[in-house]
């Protein structure tokens, strides 16, 4: 079946424009995640979409960061008045919710990844 | 709070030797434990879990891991490496019920 898909694949633009970058998850899947990864290291939470519930903004490193998602399909990461910093690959994943005790095994479906390169 | 050490930042090895890589975490309960994989321009993919049940974990293309809790490490391992396990491997721990904090990531070199 189709994965989680991401676009666009690369987007290079110049310090101080504002960028839109797209995600579609997995269908059926109720949570959904955005990752920053810079060069050389780990991913670094963004946010996190559960169903109908208030986003988790605590990863979100400034307020020129933003995300939204429609109901629980496609999201969009914003970032406004790019800084050189910003440059990273943008990853979002998608789970699904289940159900149980304390211990669940949210697995995270990744896309392949945008590559945000600011000038 | 949570985190994850992965110990070595680069690995190589000869095909058809064994790799080893090596992952630290802390936390103040007992974790979910993940290791992901992400080959050149692919998405990353779930190697193995470790989720309270047995210790050592088998995963996807060979690969297993040992939940040590006296260590507080989770080890990957696999016997005998192909081409095709040059990578970037992640080391991932659960900090909340659907949070997860990566490591900084292991990339791994497999020598003809």
């Amino acid at each position: 079946g189709a994965g989680v898909s991401q676009s666009p694949s690369n987007k290079v633009t110049e310090k101080g424009k504002d960028v839109e970058l797209r995600c579609d998850p997995i269908s059926g899947h109720t949570a959904l995640y955005w990752y920053r990864q810079r060069l050389g290291q780990g991913l670094e939470f963004l946010i996190y979409f559960q169903g109908n519930s208030a986003p988790d903004k605590s990863g979100l490193p400034s307020d020129r960061f933003s995300a939204e998602r429609t109901g629980e399909s496609v999201s969009t990461l914003t970032i406004q008045r790019t800084q050189q910093e910003d440059s990273a690959v943008y990853l979002c994943a998608s789970s699904p919710r289940l159900a149980g005790g304390p211990r669940i095994d949210n697995e995270q479906f990744f896309g392949p990844g945008t590559r945000l390169t600011v000038l | 709070a949570q985190s994850v050490t992965q110990l070595d930042s680069h690995v190589s090895v000869s095909e058809g030797t064994p790799v080893l890589l090596r992952c630290n975490y802390s936390s103040s309960y007992s974790p979910s434990l993940f290791w992901y994989v992400q080959h050149p321009n692919k998405g990353l993919q779930l190697l193995l879990k470790y989720t309270s049940a047995a210790t050592l974990v088998k995963g996807i293309n060979g690969f297993e891991a040992e939940f040590k809790k006296s260590e507080t490490s989770f080890h990957l391992t696999k016997p005998s490496a192909h081409m095709s396990d040059a990578a970037e491997y992640f080391c991932v721990v659960s900090v909340s019920r659907d949070k997860l904090s990566f490591g900084a990531g292991t990339t791994v070199t497999v020598r003809a």
